[in-house]
């Protein structure tokens, strides 16, 4: 079966600080892997996906990137924090063939409070 | 372009109450799939059903229940006899037959007492 990872669970870091997310997916190949933000507890944010390793798509602009190093590993990315970073950070995978090719599985989620 | 819209941004119900949770989508699209998330307290999505533009069946699982009209671009989801563990934030969303992203609505606040 497939499951998704996400660390850290919470984090608290200053304004200016960096910030490194990372999500992994176990139990499939070549998945589809997305990052959201959820701001205020309600809408989702899609910020970037990936249909392969080292293909990013930034669906808004902002001080974040996102990288694939490997083909199940997805990492969000900044190199100095602002406060409406804050938010509920949430990586998602989808499957391609049988496995799972409509849906997205989301991860537990990272819960970031910038100070 | 597509769009999802959860026009209830809270609902709040007594424990053992139907609930109905409204879901009007647009796309030009004429293959496309409408999803229901559901999600608890503890943050994470938890994917409840797929529901594809050609089937139009009605779906029932225990004490959910879908409903899509394509004549009217609504998928809404009813819970029956609603419980406390129901409480949580429910996502309707949309993607195109071939594409990479899901669009989804606000999210609606379902609140059920005991």
């Amino acid at each position: 079966s497939q499951t998704i990872h996400q660390w850290p669970a919470t984090l608290v870091q200053p304004v200016g600080s960096p910030l490194s997310l990372e999500c992994t997916v176990e139990g499939t190949s070549n998945p589809n892997l997305y990052w959201y933000r959820q701001a205020a507890g309600r809408g989702l944010q899609l910020l970037f996906y990936s249909v392969g390793i080292g293909q990013i798509s930034s669906e808004v602009p902002q001080n974040l990137s996102a990288s694939r190093p490997q083909d199940r590993q997805f990492i969000l990315s900044s190199k100095k924090l602002l406060l409406s970073d804050s938010g509920f950070y949430l990586c998602a995978w989808r499957g391609l063939g049988q496995i799972a090719p409509y849906e997205q599985y989301f991860g537990p989620g990272t819960r970031l409070t910038v100070t | 372009a597509q769009k999802v819209t959860q026009a209830q941004t809270e609902i709040s119900v007594v424990e053992k109450e139907d609930v109905t949770l409204d879901c009007v989508y647009e796309t030009r699209d004429t293959t496309y799939y409408l999803f229901w998330y559901k999600q608890p307290p503890s943050g994470e999505l938890v994917f409840l059903i797929r529901r594809n533009s050609f089937d139009e069946q009605n779906e029932i699982s225990g004490r959910y229940s879908w409903n899509f009209q394509k004549s009217t671009s609504s998928f809404n989801f009813t819970i029956t006899a609603s419980q406390v563990v129901d409480s949580a934030v429910y996502f309707c969303a949309l993607s195109e037959a071939l594409g990479n992203k899901l669009v989804f609505g606000a999210g609606t606040i379902l609140r059920v007492k005991s």
